[in-house]
């Protein structure tokens, strides 16, 4: 089975650019999330999704970020404009269900390089 | 609050050498569930056991062991016999009520031939 699909896997854009980065959670999985990594702040959640819907974006670091899931199989995070310290490690992971019993299953992710 | 607190840093290893990783969490929750994976030096994280806190039941799975102290607050996680491709970072997880999954900072194990 298709494991969480991320792309790119790599980008390298200037400062004041949008980025926008895609996922694909496994399917059948009902939550989709998305975390940050970065050396000073680790793993960090950012915003997760059930159904679709946005269930708690208070990890979302500023406006210039933002995450919508149009559909049950496609997921998207913005930045607008990027800056040098969005710079990390982005990781989508999705799961049958946020409970604690469910497991997170991760994609591969997406390194971001903001120069 | 919850936190999970990986107090190793870095671990090295000569190949064939047992080595344990570390993990304490906290947390005020009677339910919580707790996780280990696996990130290797190509960056993906790796998802290798899920532990409930009704279920003290040390695990092995191969080379990999995990011990679950409730009255410690641990969940520790030993490698026996390490390998080269055992060489990665390690993060502990914990899940509570809320959903969220928190993250200790990582151990970085580098096992050397």
């Amino acid at each position: 089975d298709a494991g969480v699909i991320q792309s790119p896997r790599h980008e390298v854009t200037e400062m004041g650019q949008e980025v926008t980065l895609r996922c694909k959670p496994i399917s059948g999985h009902d939550y989709l999330f998305w975390y940050r990594q970065t050396m000073m702040r680790g793993l960090e959640l950012l915003i997760y999704f059930n159904n679709n819907v946005p269930i708690d974006d208070s990890g979302m670091p500023e406006d210039r970020f933002s995450a919508k899931m149009p559909n049950a199989s496609f997921s998207t995070l913005k930045i607008q404009p990027s800056e040098p310290r969005d710079s990390a490690v982005y990781f989508c992971a999705s799961s049958l269900s946020a409970g604690g019993q469910e497991t997170q299953y991760f994609g591969p992710g997406t390194r971001l390089l903001v120069l | 609050a919850q936190k999970v607190t990986q107090a190793q840093t870095e671990i090295s290893v000569v190949e064939k050498e047992d080595v344990t990783l570390d993990c304490v969490y906290e947390t005020r929750d009677t339910t919580y569930y707790l996780f280990w994976y696996k990130q290797p030096p190509s960056g993906e994280l790796v998802f290798l056991i899920r532990r409930n806190s009704f279920d003290e039941q040390n695990e092995i799975s191969g080379r990999y062991s995990w011990n679950f102290q409730k009255s410690t607050s641990s969940f520790n996680f030993t490698i026996t016999a390490s390998q080269v491709v055992d060489s990665a970072v390690y993060f502990c997880a914990l899940k509570g009520g809320g959903g969220k999954l928190i993250f200790g900072q990582g151990t970085e194990l580098s096992v050397k031939p």
